[in-house]
């Protein structure tokens, strides 16, 4: 059973561009949340998605958007990228009954933008 | 904005000793969770506490919570080479529609063999 899988491992970016992360949910599980955490935190909450619809933003700006497919798979958009996006970014998934102590992290997308 | 905070920031041990962490948040909880991660990996889900109970233990591991302080402690038992990593409570706050686990900045925990 595959756990949480995200794209790509790593990536390097510079300043102005955009960025697209990657994750699929573990099997069975219809809900997805991302974290930012940066070199030295804990994570922190981007927002989560049900059935195609962002349930929560955690406090972000607007240059972070999301996505979640019919599959459940969901992406993270990231626009006019800063130094300071510069973090390890987090998907995690969950059966939406239990996402309040069930939650399966993926191994994250290191970005690094110049 | 974190939620909670570790103490301490770093612990390093002895193969053998006990490690302590502790976590302090501010705001009534539902449950309270604790994480491993290691070299900035993805995160692993050890144990959960729920607001209402006070002490679980899960092999090697033993956590407390005491809603009066708002606070919780991680005990590792007979700590090894591979319990090295950095530990992160996170809560799960109650009411409302917030969906999203709280993190504190996490404890590094240094097992020297």
């Amino acid at each position: 059973d595959a756990g949480v899988t995200q794209s790509p491992t790593h990536l390097i970016k510079t300043r102005g561009q955009q960025v697209t992360l990657r994750c699929s949910p573990k099997s069975g599980h219809d809900t997805v949340s991302w974290y930012q955490q940066a070199l030295g935190q804990g994570p922190q909450f981007i927002f989560q998605y049900y059935e195609e619809e962002e349930r929560q933003r955690g406090n972000f700006p607007d240059r972070f958007s999301g996505h979640q497919f019919p599959n459940y798979s969901s992406e993270l958009n990231v626009n006019a990228l800063l130094l300071g996006d510069s973090a390890l970014y987090l998907c995690a998934s969950s059966l939406l009954d239990r996402s309040s102590y069930e939650q399966y992290f993926g191994p994250g997308t290191r970005l690094t933008v110049t | 904005s974190q939620q909670g905070e570790e103490d301490p920031q770093a612990l390093s041990i002895q193969e053998g000793e006990n490690a302590t962490m502790n976590c302090s948040y501010k705001t009534s909880i539902n449950n309270l969770q604790w994480y491993r991660q290691n070299s900035g990996r993805g995160l692993v889900h050890l144990i959960l506490i729920r607001s209402n109970e006070r002490e679980k233990h899960s092999g090697r591991l033993r956590v407390t919570l005491d809603t009066s302080k708002k606070s919780s402690s991680l005990l590792i038992t007979a700590s090894r080479a591979a319990d090295t990593a950095s530990y992160f409570c996170a809560t799960y706050n109650s009411g409302g529609s917030n969906y999203k686990l709280t993190f504190g900045k996490g404890t590094l925990l240094t097992v020297n063999p």
